[in-house]
This record gives structure tokens, C-alpha cells and sequence, in this order.
């Protein structure tokens, strides 16, 4: 079967840095997704990688390992509006998202 | 202006009863999709249309139909609504399908409460 596996819950503190890990086993793999969702919101496009490296955008950085089937969200200085739970999501071969249940972070000042 | 605009955003509703939630994109896209995210967050697919084609179609009880009149417009019925109906239903848009990069855009949800 196919799935992506990220921690359930983070905390962080106020101006710190945080990363997210996301693991997965797909059937094939066109890309990996991170987005963000608000509690009580839709979830909003944060990154998207095919190849393997670091992209950096802004605070926010994502990072892509295929051949470990391994990705990680890095927020810096991190802000109380980054409370938020992240989603990771791979595509998978047939170009079909698999989600994994999101990593909330909790942001203490 | 929305971008991905979907009603109602609550809907409170006795079990067996027809609903509709009705979503429209002004993003030009050409692909739309169904999403159920349930209590433990997991966001699961629906539905996808890519220009009125229904592409995907996962395994969802057939109380479930969508309709998409055109591109801009994806509907969703659910007859003999049941408890475990119960949860957040999104829509979302993307500019195309099959290209791998398909960033979605998220309609606001549409809160689902049987009772």
C-alpha cells in the first residue's frame, strides 16, 4: 500500500527553528508537496519538489531525498502565525495525492 | 475576489435526508476535485473532473454524485445522508492534471455535521 508518515504533533518556541520530517512509500513519484493548513481553514500551497535538493523560499525551506523516500520542512524564525498543522503529499505515479495526516505545530512564545 | 468558492460553509442536516454543496473556480482551471478531510485530518479524494471528464473516482458510495455543468463548476450531491457522512468537504482547482505540478487551490470547506 501506499503512505506518507509524518509526526502527529510539534512544539516550538517563538523565533526558533523547527523541522518537519515526512516519510513515504508510493507507487512511483512525480513530486512531493508541503501545505499548510489553519485550524478551521483550507490548506494552502507551501512547496513543491521533483528533485532532490533544498528549495528555499523565504523562512520557509523544503527538502527532497528520493532515493530515501525522505522530505523535510524547515521553518525559520519561527512567528506565533505558524501555528498551523503541515501536510506532506506525494504523487504518485499515476499522478493521484497521497496525503499524510498532517504534523500539527504548536508555537510558544 | 475568491479564488475557489464553495457553499454553504456549514450545513447541519438529519440523517437520510439530499444535500448539495456547490463550488465554482474563477482561476481559468481546468481541473476540479472533491476532497473529504475527516476528524483525524486525513484529506482523502473524491472526485476529479479535468474539463468536465471525470478522471478520477475513488471508492465512494454511490449516494455520492458529482456534476460539473463546465470547468469552473463542480458540484457535489450526496442522497441518504448517514452519520458517518459527517466531516469537512473541500473543493479545490488546479491548472491542469497529468503534468505532475499540480499546485491545488482550496475552497474554504463546507463543515458537514448528520445528525
Amino acid at each position: 500500500g501506499q503512505n506518507i508518515d509524518q509526526p502527529t504533533e510539534m512544539t516550538a518556541t517563538e523565533g526558533a527553528i523547527v523541522q518537519i520530517n515526512c516519510t513515504y512509500q508510493t507507487s512511483g513519484f512525480n513530486g512531493l508537496f508541503w501545505y499548510q493548513q489553519h485550524a478551521g481553514e483550507a490548506p494552502t500551497f507551501l512547496s513543491y519538489n521533483v528533485l532532490d535538493g533544498l528549495e528555499e523560499k523565504g523562512r520557509f525551506s523544503s527538502f527532497l531525498s528520493r532515493s530515501k523516500g525522505y522530505s523535510y520542512l524547515l521553518l525559520k524564525e519561527l512567528q506565533m502565525k505558524d501555528s498551523a498543522s503541515y501536510l506532506c503529499a506525494v504523487m504518485d505515479s499515476n499522478y493521484q495525492l497521497i496525503w499524510g495526516a498532517g504534523t500539527k505545530l504548536i508555537i510558544k512564545p | 475576489d475568491t479564488a475557489v468558492s464553495q457553499t454553504p460553509k456549514y450545513l447541519v442536516t438529519q440523517m437520510g435526508n439530499d444535500k448539495s454543496i456547490k463550488c465554482e473556480q474563477n482561476l481559468g482551471h481546468d481541473t476540479m476535485y472533491w476532497y473529504k478531510q475527516d476528524s483525524k485530518k486525513f484529506l482523502k479524494i473524491m472526485f476529479s473532473y479535468n474539463n468536465k471528464e471525470l478522471i478520477i473516482n475513488e471508492t465512494v458510495p454511490n449516494r455520492f454524485s458529482p456534476k460539473s455543468p463546465d470547468k469552473a463548476h463542480l458540484n457535489l450531491h450526496i442522497n441518504s445522508l448517514e452519520l458517518g457522512d459527517s466531516a469537512v468537504y473541500f473543493c479545490a482547482s488546479s491548472q491542469d492534471f497529468g503534468t505532475g505540478n499540480e499546485k491545488l487551490f482550496f475552497g474554504s470547506g463546507t463543515q458537514l455535521s448528520v445528525l
